[in-house]
Parts: structure tokens; C-alpha cells; sequence
């Protein structure tokens, strides 16, 4: 049930981009994404819901692709505060969120 | 607006002891999440509870683990006679709505000594 999020691990230099997917094998009613940084709680970035869509803030921006059950995050022209760990939650019609094993994401100078 | 609230953010407990976390969710919410975090690890689900009911458990262990969201006052997440091996972060969630965004609170961290 728990959705399965690549690569494990990502380094930048800043200014360059980055994509982390998430993807599940149950038929999904929403994605959402969070960054946790080292001993605080995650912070929300977005959600997703289902009928396929994309959004984005800034310069992070995600898509939901309903029929592959799939999600990805874009970041670009990452900046040194979107280092941190980034998790994808994935939500059934059973209400209950998933999260993902995590990425972790380091920007460097 | 105050967001999720979880106290205490520290608990120290003996083995055998009994260890309460609360968690108050955000004004107007009544879906809770309950998360379990070891160190450099990922968020485990332990528990979905809407007001009064519990929706799904199914990642809560089924002996000394139990949680309660009632209809006045915070979710509670209560173990039992706890082991070192229950040390980590617990996290609890809230969201408005099934599939709207869900806000963290803090954590409790619990060490058990």
C-alpha cells in the first residue's frame, strides 16, 4: 500500500533542476506532497487530485497522472532551502495517506 | 489560526510505563492521522480516526497500541507498557475534508529508557 518514490537520494548544485516520482499500485484519489527538513515536521507543498492535474508554485510544480497512478515533483532552478527530504502521501478512497519512503534532496552552493 | 498541536514535544519513559500523546488538530478539522518516524527514515501509518470513530488501524500494532479521537478534546495515542523499540517520532495529521491537504503538527518525540 505504500507508495514507491525514486531516486532514494538526490544531490544539486544550485540553480540546477530535479525530479522525484512516486507511484502506486492502488487506484489513487489524491497525491500529496511534503518537505521535511532534519528534526522539524513535514510541511505541506501540494496536492493532487484525481482526474489528472498539474500545479505548481514557485518554482516547484508536480502532475498527477491518474491512469499510471503515477506523480512526479519538478523542481527547478533549485535554491539552497529545498534541501530537505521530500515525501509523497497517496490518498484511496478508503481515506487512509500513504507516505513514501522518502527522497532526500541536498542543494549545494 | 493555530495549527496542529501535539504535546508533549519531548517524553521520557521507563520501560513498562504507559506513554499518552496528544494531538489537537487544526480548528474545524476532524480527520486525524497518526505517523510513526524513526531516525533518516519514512513516515510509517499507524492510524486514521475521523471524530469518534476509528477508520483504519491497520498499521497500528494490535497489543499495547491504541488511539481515541473523541468528540470533545484532542486524538489520543496511547502505548502501553512501552519498549525501547517504540523510541521515535510521533507525528499526528489533520485535514478538513477526505483528500484535502493534511497539516503535521510537531511531533512527540519518545524515548524510552
Amino acid at each position: 500500500q505504500q507508495p514507491v518514490q525514486s531516486p532514494q537520494a538526490v544531490i544539486l548544485r544550485e540553480g540546477e533542476d530535479a525530479v522525484i516520482n512516486c507511484s502506486s499500485s492502488k487506484a489513487l484519489y489524491s497525491v500529496h506532497w511534503y518537505r521535511q527538513k532534519h528534526g522539524e515536521a513535514p510541511v505541506f507543498l501540494m496536492i493532487l487530485l484525481k482526474g489528472g492535474e498539474q500545479k505548481g508554485h514557485d518554482k516547484i510544480s508536480a502532475s498527477f497522472n491518474e491512469k499510471k497512478q503515477q506523480s512526479s515533483l519538478y523542481l527547478t532552478a533549485s535554491q539552497l532551502s529545498y534541501s530537505g527530504t521530500y515525501f509523497c502521501g497517496t490518498e484511496t478512497n478508503n481515506n487512509d495517506m500513504r507516505f513514501g519512503a522518502g527522497t532526500r534532496l541536498t542543494v549545494k552552493p | 489560526n493555530a495549527g496542529v498541536m501535539q504535546n508533549p514535544r519531548h517524553l521520557v519513559r521507563r520501560r513498562g510505563q504507559e506513554a499518552r500523546l496528544r494531538c489537537s488538530p487544526m480548528k474545524g478539522h476532524s480527520h486525524v492521522y497518526w505517523y510513526r518516524q524513526l531516525p533518516e527514515e519514512g513516515l510509517k501509518f499507524m492510524v486514521y480516526l475521523q471524530k469518534e470513530n476509528i477508520i483504519d488501524e491497520s498499521g497500528m500494532p494490535k497489543e499495547r497500541f491504541s488511539a481515541e479521537f473523541p468528540k470533545e478534546g484532542p486524538s489520543i495515542l496511547r502505548i502501553q507498557q512501552v519498549v525501547r523499540g517504540d523510541s521515535a517520532a510521533y507525528f499526528c495529521a489533520s485535514s478538513r475534508t477526505q483528500g484535502g491537504e493534511a497539516f503535521f503538527g510537531q511531533g512527540t518525540r519518545l524515548t524510552v529508557v
